[in-house]
């Protein structure tokens, strides 16, 4: 059972620096996001998407960019990394409909130096 | 826009004992569902308990209960019989907003300290 898997787990950037983070889910889930968790924060919403093809934007997107080519893949890229994009970051998916359980990947460190 | 506010940034507990985590939150849906995950210090997000708007009685997981006051639009979690594995920081969180179904909205959290 992978369940949501992200890659890699630790990343450390140089200013301006562009990446990808990997995120990858074998439930067959419509639905997929992803979250940045800075300290004394609760986690809040990047990107989400519905479906392949779909994706939209949640409350803090500046600066990440999405797509969903698959139903399994869901990856997040940083376009020139700032120090204000160190965070932890987590993949979600779930099937769609409200108040269905939520998975979450393990996280990614990102430091931005 | 939805808020979610947990006024008690830490707790702490002696094991065995019961304790009551605080959560309110606003929004304007009708339908919407509550949270609380638990994030220990591996930080993967555990879901503990939730609860459906529309459902009056209060949902209950083995020791982790929660007190839903629609109303009032406060979700307390009550975690009885404490254990030391239940050292954590907690997070209360609301879904269905707007059209996104499974987004959430989630609060700064409550860390709890177990204490033998």
């Amino acid at each position: 059972n992978a369940g949501v898997t992200q890659t890699p787990k630790f990343q450390v950037l140089k200013t301006g620096q562009s990446m990808t983070l990997q995120c990858a889910q074998d439930m067959n889930h419509e639905y997929m996001s992803w979250y940045r968790q800075d300290p004394g924060m609760g986690l809040r919403l990047i990107h989400y998407s519905v479906g392949a093809g779909i994706t939209d934007q949640g409350e803090v997107p500046n600066g990440y960019n999405v797509s969903r080519s698959t139903t399994e893949d869901f990856p997040l890229r940083l376009l020139s990394a700032a120090p204000s994009q160190t965070s932890v970051y987590f993949c979600a998916s779930s099937y769609s409909g409200r108040g269905n359980t939520i998975y979450f990947g393990e996280g990614s460190w990102l430091t931005v130096v | 826009a939805q808020t979610v506010t947990q006024s008690q940034p830490e707790m702490s507990v002696q094991e065995a004992e019961t304790v009551t985590l605080s959560c309110t939150y606003d929004t304007s849906e009708n339908n919407y569902y509550l949270f609380w995950y638990k994030q220990p210090p591996s930080r993967q997000m555990i879901l503990v308990i939730r609860q459906e708007a529309y459902k009056q009685q209060n949902a209950t997981e083995n020791r982790f209960s929660v007190n839903f006051q629609k109303a009032a639009k406060s979700f307390s979690l009550k975690i009885s019989d404490s254990q030391l594995g239940d050292t954590a920081m907690y997070f209360c969180a609301s879904s269905g907003y707007g059209g996104s179904q499974g987004n959430l909205i989630f609060g700064k959290g409550t860390k709890l300290s177990v204490k033998p």
